[in-house]
Formats: C-alpha cells, sequence, structure tokens
C-alpha cells in the first residue's frame, strides 16, 4: 500500500517569502506528526495531530509555523517569513492510533531559503 | 543537555564486522525505544522497536535496552554494504503525545 507522501521533495525560496508544505499520511492513520531534521539539532518535533482533537503545537519552534490538517488526512505547515535558520528537511509521520504505535515517516521536503 | 545523547562521529567499518551504536538518556519517562535507519535523502524508516530491559534480535539486528542505566544499544552482526545509512535512537515517554525523541545519528559506512 501507499505509504507517506510529502510535496514539494525540495523548496527553495528567498528570506521573507511564506511556503506551504503537503504531507498525506497512510490511509486510515489518525495520528500525524511534524518533524524538522538539521544538521546541528538532528530530528526535532514540531506539532501533533490526533484525529479531530486540539493539536499538540509544542514544538513549533516561532508563531511563524503554523500548521492544519483538513478532514482529519491530508496535513500543511506554513512557515511565514521564512529565515535562513529555518533551511532544513520537513519529515512528516504517520501512525494507526494514539500510543505507542510505529510511526511511519515520509521522504520529507528539503527547504533552502536563500 | 539534550533528553536522548548519541555520539554523532561517522563509523566505517569493513564488511562482515560488526557494528555497535548506542545512546543515553536522561529521563525516567522514556519507557519504549526505537532504532531507525535512514538512508540518503530518505526518510527513517523503523528497524527496531523494544519497551523491557533486555535484549530483542531480529535476524543481524539486536537491540539492548538497560533502563538501570538509561542506556540502549544497537548492534548490527556481519555488516552488509547494504547497511551503510544513518541510525537514529528514538525514545517515546509514557503518557504524553508520544512524540519521538532522537539522538542526533551515526553515519555508518561499511566498505565491501
Amino acid at each position: 500500500g501507499a505509504g507517506v507522501s510529502q510535496s514539494p521533495s525540495n523548496k527553495v525560496t528567498e528570506k521573507g517569502k511564506d511556503v506551504e508544505l503537503r504531507c498525506d499520511p497512510i490511509s486510515g492513520h489518525t495520528a500525524l506528526y511534524w518533524y524538522r531534521q538539521s544538521l546541528g539539532q538532528g530530528l526535532e518535533f514540531l506539532i501533533y495531530f490526533q484525529g479531530n482533537s486540539a493539536p499538540d503545537k509544542s514544538g513549533l519552534p516561532s508563531d511563524r509555523f503554523s500548521a492544519e490538517r483538513t478532514g482529519g488526512s491530508v496535513s500543511t505547515l506554513t512557515i511565514q517569513r521564512t529565515q535562513q535558520e529555518d533551511s532544513a528537511v520537513y519529515l512528516c509521520a504517520s501512525s494507526f492510533r494514539q500510543g505507542r504505535e510505529t510511526q511511519y515517516f515520509g521522504p520529507g521536503t528539503r527547504l533552502l531559503v536563500l | 543537555q539534550k533528553e536522548v545523547e548519541q555520539d554523532p562521529g561517522p563509523l566505517s567499518v569493513p564488511e562482515g564486522a560488526i557494528v555497535s551504536l548506542n545512546c543515553t538518556y536522561s529521563n525516567s519517562a522514556f519507557q519504549y525505544f526505537m532504532w531507525y535507519r535512514q538512508y540518503s535523502r530518505k526518510g527513517p524508516e523503523l528497524l527496531m522497536y523494544t519497551y523491557s530491559s533486555g535484549n530483542k534480535e531480529d535476524g543481524r539486528f539486536t537491540a539492548q535496552v538497560d533502563k538501570s542505566s538509561k542506556y540502549i544499544s544497537l548492534f548490527i552482526r556481519d555488516s552488509q554494504p547494504s547497511d551503510s545509512a544513518t541510525y537514529l535512537c528514538a525514545m517515546i515517554k509514557l503518557g504524553g503525545n508520544n512524540r519521538l525523541a532522537f539522538g542526533k545519528g551515526n553515519q555508518v559506512v561499511v566498505i565491501p
């Protein structure tokens, strides 16, 4: 079956522009996570969605970052007024339900802010 | 101090050698432990998942957890060039949002 998909695979933008990153989780998975992977910091949690509950935004680094999940499926991560330090790989993961279920990762979106 | 420490140094080994990787953690709330493998320009994929102290084997891979020392290890026996990848330890706390806390990863190169 299809895995987690993300688009675009690569994104180059200019400092100050807004970007939107998309994640399509595995069908039927109710939990969705966004992580960021950068050279200096490794993989860091950003935000978590579980079904129709309010998201856990505790990992978002600033108010320039936001995310939504429509219809309990597709999720969009938006970064406003991008900065060079936002350059990283943004990874999405989904799992069947809340709990200790395996998280399956997408291939990531490589963001470069010039 | 990061929640999960993994010495991020690269590791080169000859084919057939044993690869040994480890992580330490500081918070005893971590109860579920994973090793992910990440190939270049791909997302991480789950390799091993364990939640109790002791050893868990899966083919050439052995995951070891010592909760009393807050120390986990991954061993790869008879390493192959196809094992060349970055290996990330990850763990989940009991309760909370089940987010993964990752180590920084080790890049492993198996030389034919």
